[in-house]
């Protein structure tokens, strides 16, 4: 079946440590996205990426970068700068278009030890 | 500046009521296009529907309805006859046919907690 998967479910980081979390699509849709989501608040777009090799900062990238070496692949990496990195991770992909819905995968929860 | 807002944060409701999720948006653009969304507790959000500024028509979907009206700048969803798989929390997001990014604006959400 085709979809995203995210990996792994939950993540524990350590102080000044950078955690890289993972996700993969065979949807083959050319834009992925980053979104954070925190309790009680809606979700935060932190990065996306259009086509391979290419990739803009969303709204709140401080803390944190990316990668598209494969269409298929768009890993993010929480960086020690990321002071509150705790919340839910959710990584996206559609085809391009304005008006193209969002497919997503199940989540990434990352809590700081 | 472009907001979607959600004002109810939680809602409960009994098996077999009808509930509705309230959504008002903020937008200076005159093409626009809204989505709701669905967040069941596996966490992985689920697409429910997409309506561009230029069709206020409401529309329906088995016991799913969304109503849009542009003069109050609302785009609310009714569930009629609600069961325990509603159980969820629901989003509401916004797009803005302009602008040089291409990202959803979400509201924050209404928790629906539907009791059998």
């Amino acid at each position: 079946d085709g979809g995203i998967t995210q990996s792994p479910k939950y993540l524990f980081r350590k102080e000044g440590q950078n955690v890289t979390l993972s996700c993969e699509q065979n949807l083959n849709h050319d834009a992925m996205y980053w979104y954070r989501q925190d309790p009680g608040q809606g979700l935060r777009l932190i990065y996306y990426s259009q086509i391979v090799n290419d990739f803009q900062k969303g709204d709140i990238a401080e803390g944190y970068s990316v990668s598209r070496e494969k269409k298929e692949s768009f890993p993010l990496t929480v960086t020690s700068a990321q002071k509150n990195p705790t919340a839910f991770y959710l990584c996206a992909s559609s085809t391009t278009g304005v008006s193209e819905k969002l497919f997503f995968g199940s989540g990434t929860q990352l809590s700081v030890l | 500046a472009q907001k979607v807002t959600q004002a109810q944060t939680e809602i409960s409701v009994v098996e077999k009521e009808d509930v509705t999720l309230d959504c008002v948006y903020e937008t200076r653009d005159t093409t626009y296009y809204l989505f709701w969304y669905k967040q069941p507790p596996s966490g992985e959000l689920v697409f429910l529907i997409r309506r561009n500024s230029f069709d206020e028509q409401n529309e329906i979907s088995g016991r799913y309805s969304w109503n849009f009206q542009k003069s109050t700048s609302s785009f609310n969803f009714t569930i009629t006859a609600s069961q325990v798989v509603d159980s969820a929390v629901y989003f509401c997001a916004l797009r803005e046919y302009g602008g040089a990014t291409n990202k959803l604006i979400f509201g924050t959400g209404t928790l629906l907690a539907v009791q059998p």
